[in-house]
């Protein structure tokens, strides 16, 4: 079956922009996570939704950063006032509702912030 | 607090040969563990995973690992390595009985394989 998508696969925007990013989890799956990986830090969590229970925000590193999940499924990720440290691959999860089961990654977004 | 390290940037190893990628983790309680693999310019892709049961656990493409309680490691291994296992290799952890589904990744680490 289709896997996790994300739109756009890259992006290139001037600092000080709002940028949002796109992702469509497997067909099912409850749980939906984002990570950023960047060169300095490796791959971090960001945020993560499960079902309508309260999204973990507790790795958006700045209040420029919000995600939100409509319907239980597609989520928006967005970057206000882009600084140039946001420059990163962004990447998507998604996985079933067991805490052991697999999280699924899609191909990622690659922003550039100039 | 969860916590995963991959001591090796990159291991190189000669097509044929075994290849082990190192992997130690820590949590509080008990652990979740996952390998991955990336590929230049794709997401992450799930090779294997531990859960319970037996301590070796069998992957995609012909990768093992074996769950190490008392050392707290989780290496990544093949038995013949092949060019095409050339990519990033990432460890990742879950403390089962922390809130929250997150996965900590380590560093990881690069293989080449050379023909």
């Amino acid at each position: 079956g289709a896997g996790v998508s994300q739109s756009p696969s890259n992006k290139v925007t001037e600092k000080g922009k709002d940028v949002e990013l796109r992702c469509d989890p497997i067909s099912g799956h409850t749980a939906l996570y984002w990570y950023r990986q960047s060169l300095g830090q490796g791959l971090e969590f960001l945020i993560y939704f499960q079902g309508n229970s309260a999204p973990d925000k507790s790795g958006l590193p700045s209040d420029r950063f919000s995600a939100e999940r409509t319907g239980g499924s597609v989520s928006t990720l967005t970057i206000q006032r882009t600084q140039q440290e946001d420059s990163a691959v962004y990447l998507c999860a998604s996985s079933p509702v067991q805490r052991g089961d697999t999280q699924y990654f899609g191909p990622g977004t690659r922003l550039t912030v100039l | 607090a969860q916590s995963v390290a991959q001591p090796e940037d990159q291991v190189n190893v000669a097509e044929g040969n075994p290849l082990t990628v190192k992997c130690t983790y820590s949590v509080s309680g008990n652990p979740y563990l996952f390998w991955y693999v990336q590929y230049p310019n794709r997401g992450l892709q799930f090779l294997l995973k531990y859960i319970t049961g037996d301590n070796l656990v069998k992957g995609s493409y012909g990768f093992e690992a074996e769950f190490n309680k008392s050392q707290t490691s989780f290496h990544l291994k093949k038995p013949s390595a092949l060019v095409s296992d050339s990519a990033l290799y990432f460890c990742a952890v879950r403390d089962i009985g922390a809130a929250g589904n997150k996965l900590t990744f380590g560093g990881g680490t690069r293989v080449l394989v050379k023909p």
